[in-house]
């Protein structure tokens, strides 16, 4: 119940083209979902989070969609370049202070 | 976002000794920070939960007498990895918990290559 499902393990987008990254839950106590970015030997940056009571967030590029009631979310990065090639996380808490679970991850490949 | 810094970046070890890994929150006092383990092209796996002041909480399955945990003070914890083996070999990442938004703020991580 604790699982956070990931999904595809791998993408490869052209550049311009808007990749969508998708993540399920099922514990529905889970009311914090933040999506990070990892370039390899980095850690994770924080990317853009959510939280259940909107269905949409945008920040730049980057937006999630959040569907309570089937208990999924998702990431889409319009416009991709090159510079977003990166792995991403999906990750979801009880709260911003509770430990994360996190996303089996996504390897993102953007082409020119 | 906040600032944290892990130190060493990388290291390389011999079996059976023990490695110091410092995580520090730069920018704000973080009463509660995390260590996660991630093996290459997975993801994160959280190790345990520091807290200042107090006994470090471990994930099942983890040692605590393998991974020592200290937390002395709001901006720093420390992971030993006590005589390590090869297959501890792995990238170890520490977050902090506050900052701004109240979210977790990861450190770039270290590079642990036991030989």
């Amino acid at each position: 119940q604790q699982q956070v499902k990931q999904s595809p393990q791998s993408l490869i987008v052209q550049k311009g083209g808007i990749p969508i990254i998708n993540c399920a839950y099922e514990n529905t106590a889970f009311d914090y979902f933040p999506w990070y970015q990892q370039f390899p030997g980095k850690g994770p940056a924080l990317l853009i989070a959510i939280r259940p009571d909107v269905s949409e967030k945008k920040e730049g590029r980057f937006t999630i969609s959040f569907n309570k009631s089937a208990k999924q979310f998702s990431l889409h990065i319009m416009d991709s370049q090159p510079g977003d090639s990166a792995t991403y996380f999906c990750a979801a808490s009880s709260g911003t202070a509770s430990k994360l679970t996190f996303g089996t991850g996504t390897r993102l490949q953007v082409t020119l | 976002g906040a600032v944290v810094s892990q130190h060493p970046s990388r290291v390389i070890c011999k079996s059976g000794t023990s490695v110091k890994i410092e995580c520090r929150s730069l920018d704000f006092q973080a009463t509660t920070m995390f260590w996660y383990r991630q093996f290459p092209k997975k993801s994160l796996m959280l190790m345990a939960t520091s807290n200042e002041g107090s006994k470090a909480t471990y994930e099942q399955g983890v040692e605590k007498d393998k991974f020592l945990i200290n937390h002395a003070s709001l901006t720093l914890s420390t992971l030993t990895v006590t005589s390590a083996h090869p297959e501890d070999s792995s990238f170890y990442i520490c977050s902090t918990l506050g900052g701004p938004g109240g979210t977790q703020y990861f450190g770039p991580g270290t590079r642990l290559l036991v030989l």
